[in-house]
């Protein structure tokens, strides 16, 4: 079975700190996603990666940066936290294009609180 | 541009009874359409998929949903809820089993005994 393992399951941080989420799978995927869950609002997606070193903005990008360095990792930087970032993060991951019988797999999730 | 709604944030049945839960969906060509559960605590599972083919998908745990082109719906059903059933479901859509995939906003449904 495909593993996506997430650093922390809950988080919190003050106001101005920097904050790396670390996301990781063991089954070689080339396309890794982070989202945010917030109540109501489903999932939106923020960055996603199709291959080491390459990212791409999702939907709400802004206030976040990410770093996939190695195919198995990808992580989420919160540069300068803020109190609107709280929220629920998941990561996701997918082995890539072409592959029509696939579907994302998800990490348990990060609930991040920033006070 | 695709969009997905969900019918209803809540929904509440009596163990045994029908689960019916509500998506519609926009999309300029057929989508790929997903409902994916969120239990407690945890990350989302995938609980069926339409690619192409049949319209009428069977999932895990019970669940099917049926591809409607014409009412561009995807409801998910259950012909009887257990008390296990209760989480977060999500229904969601692609343009092709590998772009980003859009989410809808969620319906919590609760079971009760």
């Amino acid at each position: 079975d495909v593993k996506v393992t997430q650093s922390s399951r809950y988080l919190v941080k003050r106001t101005g700190e920097k904050v790396f989420l670390e996301c990781v799978q063991d089954m070689d995927h080339e396309n890794m996603f982070w989202y945010r869950q917030d109540p109501g609002l489903g999932l939106r997606l923020i960055y996603f990666s199709y291959d080491v070193k390459m990212k791409e903005k999702g939907d709400i990008p802004e206030g976040y940066s990410v770093s996939r360095e190695k195919k198995e990792r990808f992580s989420l930087i919160l540069e300068s936290a803020s109190t609107n970032q709280t929220s629920m993060y998941l990561c996701a991951s997918w082995i890539g294009q072409g592959a029509s019988t696939d579907t994302q797999y998800f990490g348990p999730g990060t609930r991040l609180t920033v006070l | 541009a695709q969009s997905v709604t969900q019918l209803g944030s809540h929904v509440s049945v009596s163990e045994g009874a029908l689960v019916l839960l509500r998506c519609n969906y926009s999309s300029s060509v057929p989508p790929y359409l997903f409902w994916y559960v969120q239990y407690p605590n945890q990350g989302l599972q995938l609980l069926l998929k339409y690619t192409t083919g049949a319209t009428l998908v069977k999932g895990i745990n019970g669940f099917e949903a049926e591809f409607k082109k014409s009412e561009t719906s995807f409801h998910l059903t259950k012909p009887s809820a257990h008390m296990s059933d209760a989480a977060e479901y999500f229904c969601a859509v692609s343009l092709t089993s590998y772009d980003k995939v859009i989410f809808g906003p969620g319906t919590s449904l609760s079971v009760i005994p």
